[in-house]
């Protein structure tokens, strides 16, 4: 059975870095049949995919244009988890964010972390 | 970007009436890639649905998903205590990587 376990701060001062991370159990973090995604949640803004890493022969990363430029998405192959940087925070990335695996082929999200409620404030 | 609009907002029905949730593209989705997920409040979602019809482990018969190109709908048969929640569709492999409908909330009437 696979887990998702996440921690991090939730709280984060303006114009600073939000860093979060995810555990995985039951699960590598190089696997070979799902990848690794960031989701958030808010009023204004409902779901929003962020961006995943996966891993097929090599190490690749996709990212929403909405947080192009901002976001980092790293694999820890030593403790099999995967972190979510975003830079230069707002109040407006006051959010929900979830972990959630992918599934390749269909995509399915069939796995979710417990979410952390990050707010954006000084 | 893929926008998928949900519809109706709100659905306020008693427990053992059959709910439909429609669920609209503004362009075609693979039904391959068009999955539903269910949420309660504190809770992340939980997938229901996958490929458009299929359930996910442990989803009871009492859901099923159909629908293809840009219209897909949701169908609880009979609904019990514990279906009333927020649904949500997402398509996946359209920039966005994913999209997510804004939510229909299933209340009890």
């Amino acid at each position: 059975q696979i887990q998702l376990q996440q921690s991090g701060p939730g709280l984060v001062k303006p114009s600073q870095t939000l860093s979060l991370t995810c555990a995985i159990s039951g699960d590598s973090v190089p696997s070979n049949s799902g990848a690794w995604n960031w989701i958030r949640q808010s009023p204004s803004r409902g779901l929003e995919w962020l961006g995943r890493t996966y891993y097929k022969s090599k190490w690749y990363n996709d990212y929403a244009v909405s947080v192009k430029g901002r976001i980092t998405i790293n694999p820890d192959t030593s403790k099999n988890q995967f972190s979510l940087q975003l830079n230069s925070v707002t109040p407006e990335d006051t959010a929900v964010y979830y972990c959630a695996r992918g599934s390749f082929g269909s995509g399915m999200l069939g796995y979710w972390g417990q979410g952390t409620l990050v707010t954006v404030s000084s | 970007e893929i926008v998928l609009t949900q519809s109706p907002g709100t659905l306020s029905l008693s427990p053992g009436e059959r709910a439909t949730l429609s669920c609209r593209a503004s362009q075609s989705v693979s039904s391959s890639n068009l999955a539903w997920y269910q949420q309660k409040p504190g809770q992340a979602p939980r997938l229901l649905m996958y490929g458009a019809s299929s359930r996910a482990t442990g989803i009871p018969d009492r859901f099923s998903g159909s629908g293809s190109g840009t219209d897909f709908t949701l169908t609880i048969s009979r609904l019990e205590p514990e279906d009333f929640a927020v649904y949500f569709c997402q398509q996946y492999a359209g920039s966005p990587m994913y999209t997510f409908g804004q939510g229909t909330k299933l209340e009890i009437k």
